[in-house]
């Protein structure tokens, strides 16, 4: 089985503009999450997508903001990006479970520098 | 609020020594799951193993075994005759659930960096 894919692998964006990045679940998988990685905060959840809806979110601000098809593919969006934002930003799929957070599969990242 | 926290920042040992990474977290719910990833220079992470808040069991896979107490709320981590491929950054990271239903997100400790020295 081909595990969690992410596009595109390296990307180098501006202050102030936006960018969209991309993620396949494992096949078969419904569940989608985001995280973003940094020396300094860690590894911070951003939100889990199950059949197209967002189940939770983390505590980022609004400009953050992300997207489920039906196919199970995701998106996240970052608008207005300001330094900060530089970061390893992960993608994980999971099986669905009777109850509770399934075991994450994780992507490679998208590694994001933002100047 | 959660928290998981991993107090040993780095550990160093030499291949063939047993070594133990600690992570200790903090809950409101009684209902929870706890994971540990690998992350090795690659860079991508690697799930270890997933355990809810109701099996206590201790779980062995090979060389890695998992050490889960609730009465001092940790889940240890401990790898049996190290090699050099275990040197990676270990994750200990906890869900919680709550009491309406669904799963929060994982909140990951800081990580340990383990370094296998052959």
């Amino acid at each position: 089985k081909a595990g969690v894919t992410q596009t595109p692998r390296y990307l180098i964006k501006t202050r102030g503009q936006q960018v969209t990045l991309s993620c396949s679940p494992i096949s078969g998988h419904r569940s989608v999450s985001w995280y973003q990685q940094t020396p300094g905060q860690g590894l911070q959840f951003l939100f889990e997508y199950f059949s197209e809806t967002q189940r939770n979110k983390g505590n980022f601000p609004g400009r953050f903001s992300g997207r489920q098809f039906s196919n199970s593919r995701s998106e996240m969006n970052v608008s207005t990006l300001e330094l900060g934002d530089s970061a390893l930003y992960l993608c994980a799929s999971g099986p669905q479970r009777d109850r509770g957070l399934s075991e994450q599969y994780f992507g490679p990242g998208t590694r994001l520098t933002v100047t | 609020a959660q928290k998981v926290t991993q107090a040993q920042t780095e550990i160093s040992v030499v291949e063939k020594e047993d070594v133990t990474l600690d992570c200790v977290y903090e809950t409101r719910d009684t209902t929870y799951y706890l994971f540990w990833y690998k992350q090795p220079p690659s860079g991508e992470l690697v799930f270890l193993i997933r355990r809810n808040s109701f099996d206590e069991q201790n779980e062995i896979s090979g060389r890695y075994s998992w050490n889960f107490q609730k009465s001092t709320s940790s889940f240890n981590f401990t790898i049996t005759a190290s090699q050099v491929v275990d040197s990676a950054v270990y994750f200990c990271a906890l869900s919680e659930v709550p009491s309406g239903g669904g799963a929060d997100g994982l909140t990951f400790g800081k990580g340990t960096h383990l370094i296998i020295q052959p």
